[in-house]
């Protein structure tokens, strides 16, 4: 079964830090590109961050730029997102999704159930 | 950055309905529009890729269309499991992009 499964989450304060894992199963990890995407209490869906296959592409949505890094072990089958100054407003559930592809079109085919982060004093 | 507007933001209908979710994006981006399905406390769900093509499992009631600017996504005939939320998301720029949402509620 093709699984992402995502943990890592807490309460952390405002300016704090939390790593996120994400493991996956059931699919050649190392082939496909990965995001990260959260979603802030009664909100909608916000794009995080990407990864290439071999990490030689990433990006991040300008809210989370210079704070949060993405990362990838594929040996060990896993992504993580480290989270540097965290603000109140990143307060969300992450979710990890993988990246499938059909020509040049993108979409992301496969979700986790997410890991909540609360950042509060 | 590329803005996705759906509309509207909620809606009403009842089992049986036919019913049309809209979506407009900032800027011309092909048919580079994903469509999602998010239940309360779940993760979304791919519905509909590049516009108009189905996600390998999701039922044929399910369809999408538009290319450049507008997008719709339409539910031929209404099932009880199809009151969610739904989302599209934009993949023509490298800085993806979601919709605000259009939350399908029951009448």
């Amino acid at each position: 079964e093709v699984q992402l499964v995502e943990s890592g989450g807490g309460l952390v304060q405002p300016g704090g830090s939390l790593r996120l894992s994400c493991a996956a199963s059931g699919f050649t990890f190392s082939s496909y590109s990965m995001n990260w995407v959260r979603q802030a209490p009664g909100k909608g869906l916000e794009w995080v961050s990407y990864i290439s296959s071999s990490s030689s592409t990433i990006y991040y949505a300008d809210s989370v730029k210079g704070r949060f890094t993405i990362s990838r072990d594929n040996a060990k089958n896993s992504l993580y997102l480290q989270m540097n100054s965290l603000r109140a407003e990143d307060t969300a559930v992450y979710y990890c999704a993988r990246e499938g592809a059909a020509a040049y079109f993108y979409y992301m085919d496969v979700w986790g159930k997410g890991t909540t982060v609360t950042v509060s004093s | 950055d590329i803005q996705m507007t759906q509309s509207p933001s909620s809606l009403s209908a009842s089992v049986g309905d036919r019913v049309t979710i809209t979506c407009r994006a900032s800027q011309s981006i092909s048919s580079y529009v994903n469509w999602y399905q998010q239940k309360p406390g779940k993760a979304p769900k791919l519905l509909i890729y590049a516009a108009s093509s189905l996600q390998s499992g999701v039922p044929s009631r399910f369809s999408g269309s538009g290319s450049g600017t507008d997008f719709t996504l339409t539910i031929s005939s209404l099932q009880p499991e199809d009151f969610a939320t739904y989302y599209c998301q934009q993949s023509y720029s490298t800085l993806y992009s979601f919709g605000q949402g259009t939350k399908l509620e029951i009448k």
